[in-house]
């Protein structure tokens, strides 16, 4: 079976543009969350979707938002991009909600903001 | 707010040794987890105990709990070159999100 796919791989913005992330998770999870990591630091939530509505929210700006589609695939969009944004952003799916079950991450996609 | 911290921060030793790593928490939790990171890649789940369990193993890994220290430990036995790598407990304060600490660098000498 297929893990976690994520995409693009690589991205460079520029600061005040949008960017979407996406993730597909594994085949049968209906569970997506989003971490954002910084270097040298953990992983920070962003976001639970399951069952394609919204589980939790972590402390970051309305400049961040998310949603699951039918097919549990998500995506993660930030608007006005900041210098603080550069980060790898983690995309994991799991089988059922969030913190409960362990957790499969993608690769992650590295993100650049200049 | 941080609720995992793990210690130390870094931790060098030689192939063949065993490493330790440490994993406090702040509040109540239904399980705690254990990661590793490869050079900035996606984390591998690699233990998941629950709060009800003490010990766990899995191959050369073996984690406890102490539930009443708010506590974890990652013992890692007979280190190998492919073991370096970045160490994260993560808990659920509740079901909707899942709170990684800082880390543990481990680097593994020839």
């Amino acid at each position: 079976d297929a893990g976690v796919t994520q995409s693009p791989t690589h991205l460079i913005k520029t600061r005040g543009q949008h960017v979407t992330l996406r993730c597909s998770p594994i085949s049968g999870h209906k569970s997506v969350s989003w971490y954002q990591q910084v270097l040298g630091q953990g992983p920070q939530f962003i976001f639970q979707y399951y069952e394609k509505e919204e589980r939790g929210r972590g402390n970051f700006p309305d400049r961040f938002s998310a949603r699951q589609f039918p097919n549990y695939s998500s995506e993660l969009n930030v608007n006005a991009l900041l210098l603080g944004d550069s980060a790898l952003y983690l995309c994991a799916s799991s089988l059922g909600q969030g913190a409960y079950y362990e957790q499969y991450f993608g690769p992650g996609t590295r993100l650049t903001v200049t | 707010s941080q609720q995992g911290e793990e210690d130390p921060q870094a931790l060098s030793i030689q192939e063949g040794e065993n490493a330790t790593m440490n994993c406090s928490y702040k509040t109540s939790i239904n399980n705690l987890q254990w990661y590793r990171q490869n050079s900035g890649r996606g984390l591998v789940h690699l233990i998941l105990i629950r709060s009800n369990e003490r010990e766990k193993h899995s191959g050369r890994l073996r984690v406890t709990l102490d539930t009443s220290k708010k506590s974890s430990s990652l013992l890692i036995t007979a280190s190998r070159a492919a073991d370096t790598a970045s160490y994260f407990c993560a808990t659920g304060p509740g079901a909707q999100k899942l709170v990684f600490g800082q880390g543990t660098r481990l680097t593994i000498n020839p």
